[in-house]
């Protein structure tokens, strides 16, 4: 059974630094890429980035880019969200989610399995 | 970017009801197109992918459809437990975006 755990979320004042982590089971973790998507309290979902099932290549929303790196360690089966300069916008749940591709008149990727999310809270 | 819109933002229905909700991306997307529902506090779940294609373990009243910039996902017969919030996803291009989601509340 296909699990994501994310986990690190909590509160922190702003300018400050946090990892979460994503730990996954139930699959070979290495063959997926893992996005991070994140929701504001009464908000919408928004996506921050992704890393490949290799780490070889990531991508990121332009609200994150340059603080906000993603990384993963296939022997532990766990994806990274280091986020750094953190403004109180950042404050949202986090969640990780799993990339799965099917094949119909290309390839189209969609998010098959999410974990249940960390809270972060940015408030001085 | 590729901008999502969805529509409605919020809709009053009743058990029975057919429902359908739209999303418009600002070009062309193919067929990259994803809709989840999520209800509160919980994390989202995958409904349909690649615009039509229903997700193992989804009802069959759940339908997706569309392709190109218009797409419409149609729930046919509204259930108690389909009272959430649904969003579209592009997975076209990164960045990835969402619709702003679409509130389905008890009328």
């Amino acid at each position: 059974q296909v699990h994501l755990v994310e986990s690190g979320g909590g509160v922190v004042q702003p300018g400050t630094s946090l990892r979460l982590s994503c730990a996954a089971s139930g699959f070979t973790f290495s063959n997926y890429g893992i996005h991070w998507v994140r929701q504001a309290p009464g908000k919408g979902l928004e996506w921050l980035a992704v890393i490949w099932f290799d780490g070889s290549n990531r991508d990121y929303a332009d609200s994150v880019k340059g603080r906000f790196t993603v990384s993963r360690d296939n022997s532990k089966s766990i994806v990274y969200l280091q986020m750094n300069s953190l403004r109180a916008e950042d404050t949202a749940v986090y969640y990780c989610a799993r990339d799965q591709v099917t094949m119909t008149v290309a390839p189209s990727p969609y998010f098959d399995y999410w974990g249940q999310g960390t809270l972060v809270t940015v408030s001085s | 970017d590729i901008q999502m819109t969805q529509s409605p933002s919020s809709l009053s229905a009743s058990v029975g009801d057919r429902v359908i909700i739209t999303c418009r991306a600002s070009q062309t997307i193919s067929n990259s197109l994803n809709w989840y529902q999520q209800k509160p506090g919980k994390a989202p779940s995958l409904l349909i992918f690649a615009a039509s294609h229903l997700e193992s373990g989804v009802p069959s009243r759940f339908s997706g459809g569309g392709s190109g910039t218009d797409f419409a996902l149609t729930i046919s017969s509204l259930q108690p437990e389909d009272f959430a919030t649904y969003y579209c996803h592009q997975s076209y291009s990164t960045p990835n975006t969402f619709g702003q989601g679409t509130k389905l509340e008890i009328k």
